[in-house]
């Protein structure tokens, strides 16, 4: 059965402190991974990975992918107060038929 | 990239009734996803719609309590049926366009 697994599942740190997010998978037919930061409704979009070792980076926030071990890492460095939110871990399929959904992890940003 | 419209935002609605929530897409997409994600859970997907065919469940969700309409390639629609208290959630489409997973606003559901 495919599953997605996030930890921690909570995490409250203070401003400037650096975190790191993982996520561990197993999927059949693998694509890709993705990480979504979900605030009130609906997850906004953070990156997508497919290829081992390559980190992509936006500003504060960079990920990386490990195939071979499958899991993957969220870093965000110097937190702010406006990264609260659940950071939800997905995996895709070659079939394009569905997405896996991490129980996602709770960070919660205190000044 | 791919815009989502959902409607309505949110509802509050009484037991035994039912609600239709609709979602449009500015793009043609061949499938087109309905999650549910209840209080403090994460995103479950409901049922995969694809135009021309019926839709396909996922283990714990059936037509009769979640039917679903695709009537074309930027449309969709995701009935919650003799809604109970436990339906109360927030309900999202979602579709894949350009390799990349989008999700509409959501609508949020109470059931009283």
């Amino acid at each position: 059965e495919d599953k997605v697994v996030q930890s921690p599942l909570s995490l409250v740190v203070h401003e400037g402190d650096t975190v790191t997010l993982n996520c561990s998978y197993e999927v059949t037919n693998f694509r890709s991974l993705l990480w979504y930061k979900q605030e009130k409704k609906a997850p906004t979009f953070l990156f997508m990975l497919t290829s081992s070792g390559i980190e992509k980076k936006s500003g504060r926030l960079s990920s990386i992918l490990d195939k071979k071990e499958l899991f993957s890492i969220l870093n965000i460095t110097a937190t702010q107060t406006g990264d609260s939110a659940v950071y939800l871990c997905a995996g895709t399929k070659t079939s394009y038929d569905k997405v896996i959904f991490g129980p996602g992890t709770s960070l919660s940003v205190i000044p | 990239s791919a815009v989502i419209s959902q409607k309505p935002s949110r509802d509050i609605c009484q037991r035994g009734t039912s609600l239709t929530i609709q979602c449009q897409v500015d793009s043609q997409v061949t499938m087109m996803f309905w999650y549910r994600q209840q209080p403090g859970q994460s995103l479950t997907l409901i049922a995969t719609a694809n135009q021309g065919s019926e839709a396909t469940y996922e283990s714990g969700f059936v037509i009769d309590k979640f039917p679903i309409s695709r009537p074309n390639l930027t449309f969709s629609t995701l009935t919650v049926s003799n809604m109970s208290p436990e339906d109360s959630s927030i309900y999202l489409c979602s579709v894949e366009h350009g390799g990349e997973q989008y999700f509409g606003p959501g609508t949020r559901l109470t059931v009283t």
